[in-house]
C-alpha cells in the first residue's frame, strides 16, 4: 500500500528565514512519481515539483529546493529566505508509475505560516 | 488564463436537495479527476474519468455521480447531500502519456455548504 506522511502538522517561520518541509512515504514499487502541491488560502492546488523514483538528482527552482533521498524514502522541500506569500498548505504526493492516470495519494498537508 | 476552471466558486444547497459542479479545461487533457478535501485535510480522490471511461474508487459513497459529456468537461452529481458532504471539491486533469505520470492541473475549486 502507498502511504505519504507529512509530520509537521504547521509550522511558523519569521520571514527571511529557511524553512524545509518533510515529506517520508511508502510504496512497494520500484518506479513511482512524488509531487508538491502547494495550497493558498484562496484554495487551488498549484503544482509545484514532479520526480520520478529514478532520478535523484536535487532540484532548485529559485528560493524552492528539494532533496530526494530514497535511502530513506524522503522527499524534502525547502523554502530559502522565506516570504509571506510562501504561506500556505503544502502537500507531498506519491503516485504509481505504471500507468499515466494512476491517482494520487496525498500526505495531510504541513500548514506554513511565514510572519513579516 | 484559468485553464481548469470549476463553477460556481462558492455553492450553497439544502439538506437532500441535488446538487451539480462544473469543472471545464481547455488543456485538452485526456484524464478528469474529482476530489474532495473537507477542512484541514488531504484531497480525497472521488473518480476519474480515463477519456470516457469511468473509474470509481471503492469507498466513493453512491449519494457521488459523475458525467464527462466531451473531453472538456465533466460533473460531479450529488444527489441527497447531507451535512457531512460540506467539503471543497477539487476538480484536475493530466494528459496520460504512455506511463509517464504527468502532473495533475488542479481548478480552483468548488466550495459546498449544506444548510
Amino acid at each position: 500500500a502507498q502511504k505519504v506522511t507529512q509530520a509537521q502538522t504547521e509550522i511558523s517561520v519569521v520571514e527571511k528565514e529557511d524553512v524545509t518541509l518533510d515529506c517520508v512515504y511508502e510504496t512497494r514499487d520500484t518506479t513511482y512519481y512524488l509531487f508538491w502541491y502547494k495550497q493558498p488560502p484562496s484554495g487551488e492546488l498549484v503544482f509545484l515539483i514532479r520526480r520520478n523514483s529514478f532520478d535523484e538528482q536535487n532540484e532548485i527552482s529559485g528560493r524552492y529546493s528539494w532533496n530526494f533521498q530514497k535511502s530513506t524514502s524522503s522527499f524534502n522541500f525547502t523554502i530559502t529566505a522565506s516570504q509571506v506569500v510562501d504561506s500556505a498548505v503544502y502537500f507531498c504526493a506519491l503516485s504509481e508509475a505504471l500507468s499515466g492516470n494512476t491517482p494520487l495519494v496525498f500526505g495531510k498537508g504541513t500548514r506554513l505560516s511565514v510572519i513579516a | 488564463d484559468a485553464m481548469v476552471i470549476q463553477n460556481p466558486r462558492y455553492q450553497v444547497t439544502q439538506f437532500g436537495k441535488p446538487v451539480t459542479l462544473s469543472c471545464s479545461q481547455t488543456l485538452n487533457h485526456n484524464v478528469m479527476y474529482w476530489y474532495q478535501q473537507k477542512s484541514s485535510q488531504a484531497p480525497k480522490l472521488l473518480f476519474h474519468y480515463y477519456d470516457k471511461d469511468f473509474n470509481n474508487e471503492a469507498d466513493t459513497p453512491d449519494n457521488f455521480q459523475s458525467r464527462r459529456p466531451n473531453t472538456s468537461f465533466c460533473f460531479l452529481d450529488i444527489r441527497s447531500p447531507g451535512l457531512g458532504d460540506a467539503a471543497m471539491y477539487l476538480c484536475a486533469t493530466s494528459r496520460e502519456t504512455g506511463g509517464a505520470n504527468q502532473p495533475q492541473h488542479f481548478g480552483d475549486g468548488t466550495r459546498l455548504s449544506i444548510l
